[in-house]
């Protein structure tokens, strides 16, 4: 159990584009999920968190305009890189945690993001 | 300021013989410790976790860690490695309200025969 899923698992654009990813937790209902950005050879980076229901919080420094985050349901959260440019090419990792609580946050797989 | 640092950018080892992975913490709360493995172009997956209780955790692929309080540290060991545990590590820290994790930068691991 516990199973996060990322979709796509990786994407190429034009840059001016935009792009959704999507994160679900397919077995378990999640009030709570995280939006990490890990660039090449580097440690994962915490860019928002998402609840159900309510505005995400951004961290320090990420654009909440540029990188847009929707949690419609207790399963589903998205994160859509808007007018994306080259600066933005990353991987994409969202966890979640469980409605019923507890300490640990199950990771997706991760999306690989490049704009060309 | 809470951080997670992991004094060596990367470590080679011959299989078959012993590792660990150092890991050190600032946090002010009741840290919760996470060791994960990630190969490249992969998400990452959970080695070992450390809540409370026995200071010496278990985990999988025949890890295990040490929690330290008074060294704020959480070192990942293994006795004997095998050329497949070549991949990233990351040690990671949270709390008990289960907000996001804090992650060090990380330890490349090369096995060599």
């Amino acid at each position: 159990g516990a199973v996060v899923s990322q979709h796509p698992s990786w994407v190429i654009c034009k840059s001016g584009t935009s792009v959704k990813i999507e994160c679900r937790s397919l077995d378990f209902q999640a009030t709570t999920m995280f939006w990490y950005r890990q660039f090449p050879k580097q440690s994962l980076m915490l860019m928002a968190t998402s609840n159900e229901g309510s505005k995400a919080t951004y961290e320090q420094g990420v654009e909440k305009d540029k990188f847009l985050i929707n949690h419609a349901s207790l399963t589903l959260s998205t994160l859509t890189v808007t007018s994306a440019h080259p600066e933005d090419s990353s991987f994409y990792i969202c966890s979640a945690r469980r409605l019923a609580g507890g300490r640990e946050q199950f990771f997706g797989p991760g999306t690989r993001l490049t704009v060309l | 300021a809470q951080s997670v640092t992991q004094p060596d950018i990367h470590i080679t080892v011959s299989e078959g013989a012993s590792l660990e992975l150092r890991c050190n913490y600032s946090y002010g709360a009741t840290p919760y410790l996470f060791w994960y493995v990630q190969s490249p172009g992969q998400g990452l997956q959970l080695l070992l976790k450390y809540f409370s209780g026995d200071t010496l955790v278990q985990g999988i692929k025949g890890f295990e860690a040490e929690f330290k309080r008074s060294q704020s540290s959480f070192n990942l060991r293994k006795p004997s490695v095998h050329w497949s545990d070549a991949a990233e590590y990351f040690c990671a820290v949270g709390d008990q309200a289960g907000t996001a994790l804090i992650f060090g930068k990380g330890t490349t691991l090369s096995v060599s025969s």
